[in-house]
């Protein structure tokens, strides 16, 4: 049972347009979000996250929205740049659960030039 | 500061072995999780460990197991390998409980022939 899923295996932008990378969960219990990416040969960092007090968090060129009543977010990357070819992972926490994080697939975001 | 460490990166076994992966949190972390990806499954949650105990387990078979010592330092253990271990382990530690952001080591990468 895949409680956070990302639909679609991956996307390509041209550099300086918008990326929008989707998450859909199904499970009500989760109250925090996060993204995390992954270059090749490395291990995920995190990128954003946000709580689901809130339906929008910024920082710099990321942005994630949180629709609760779709149960689904999503990751806007403005300008969209070469460095951010990546896979995205978006994943979701029961606050106070410790750190068992459930994640999506992830998308592989390419960005060309 | 030094990041998570993760030894060994790469490593072949044959099945119905068993194999040991080890994994040094940031110095002052004292939660230690672990993380299996295999293609198309994402980062699926194996256990987590803080000060010495399991706080968590995921929905794996008893043939995986974990601990973790006095220094944080973790070791996980797959017994009688079966071709479908083949995978990437992520070790993440994290100084804050629950919040979800983790920060992940490079990996090992295990080979089940």
């Amino acid at each position: 049972d895949q409680q956070v899923k990302q639909n679609s295996p991956s996307l390509s932008v041209q550099e300086g347009r918008i990326s929008i990378l989707n998450c859909d969960y199904t499970n009500s219990m989760f109250d925090y979000f996060l993204w995390y990416k992954k270059y090749p040969a490395e291990g995920p960092t995190f990128l954003i996250s946000i709580s689901s007090i809130k339906d929008k968090n910024e920082d710099g060129r990321f942005t994630v929205f949180l629709n609760k009543s779709a149960k689904h977010l999503s990751l806007h990357i403005v300008p969209s740049q070469p460095g951010d070819s990546a896979v995205y992972f978006c994943a979701a926490i029961i606050t106070g659960t410790a750190s068992k994080l459930t994640f999506g697939t992830g998308t592989r975001l390419q960005v060309t030039l | 500061k030094a990041g998570v460490t993760q030894t060994p990166r790469y490593l072949i076994k044959t099945r119905g072995q068993q194999v040991t992966l080890s994994c040094s949190p940031i110095s002052g972390h004292r939660s230690v999780s672990w993380y299996q990806q295999t293609p198309g499954q994402g980062l699926q949650f194996l256990f987590e460990y803080f000060s010495e105990t399991q706080r968590n387990k995921g929905n794996f078979p008893g043939r995986f197991s974990g601990r973790q010592f006095s220094n944080s330092r973790s070791e996980m253990n797959v017994s009688t390998l079966e071709l479908g271990d083949s995978a990437l382990y992520l070790c993440a530690s994290s100084g804050a409980i629950g919040t979800g952001e983790l920060f992940f080591g490079e990996g090992s990468r295990l080979t089940v022939l």
